[in-house]
């Protein structure tokens, strides 16, 4: 079966810096996506994946091993703003989305 | 702003209704689905349509139906709800040009409750 792994819940100190693991096991892969979504709102696009390697967005990055099924997302100098869900998904050989249920960010001041 | 909305952004509605949640977009993509999120759950695939006469079903198609009346708008139905339907629904599009990881872009969700 295809499955996707992930925390369920981390907390950071604000101003500090926190990586989200992704691990994954799936039929085919396309790239690997990371969301962010905000208690009730939708999610929103973060980065997305395909060749091995870091990829840098400002305060967040992320890596990506298709040879480990592994990923991560990395996000500098917390922000209170980033208390959200991240949400790994990885395109499979059908080119669609599988979704991890998804990692509870908490920040502290 | 281009954008994707849809309506009834809330709904509580009693088991046994025929419940319509609508989707429309203005980012001209071609692409466009439907997903159920429950808490502590991955979003789950309901439907999907990659052009307005391609009609494909998710991993839990079942209980549901889905009308692409033009290529802008994506309807899902719930022929007779019951409980186990509450959930958040989420509507998404995404474009099928040759570049680019062809991310998704979600409207602001539709919470259902069925009674």
């Amino acid at each position: 079966g295809q499955n996707i792994d992930q925390p369920t819940e981390m907390t950071a100190t604000e101003g500090a810096i926190v990586q989200i693991n992704c691990t994954y096991q799936t039929s085919g892969f396309n790239g690997l996506f990371w969301y962010q979504q905000h208690a009730g709102e939708a999610p929103t696009f973060l980065s997305y994946n395909v060749l091995d390697g870091l990829e840098e967005k400002g305060r967040f990055s992320s890596f990506l091993s298709r040879s480990k099924g592994y990923s991560y997302l990395l996000l500098k100098e917390l922000q209170m703003k980033d208390s959200a869900s991240y949400l790994c998904a990885v395109r499979d050989s059908n080119y669609q989305l599988i979704w991890g249920a998804g990692t509870k960010l908490i920040i502290k001041p | 702003d281009a954008d994707v909305t849809q309506t009834p952004r809330n709904r509580i509605t009693k088991t046994g209704k025929r419940i319509m949640l609508e989707c429309s977009q203005t980012k001209g993509h071609d692409r466009m689905y439907w997903y159920r999120q429950d808490p502590g759950l991955g979003l789950q695939l309901i439907y999907y349509s990659f052009d307005v006469k391609d009609i494909n079903k998710g991993e839990i198609s079942d209980g549901y139906s889905v009308s692409r009346q033009a290529q802008a708008k994506f309807s899902l139905s719930l022929e007779s709800a019951i409980p186990n339907q509450t959930a958040l629904y989420f509507c998404a599009t995404s474009d099928s040009g040759l570049a680019g990881g062809h991310e998704q872009f979600f409207g602001p969700g539709t919470r259902l409750t069925v009674l």
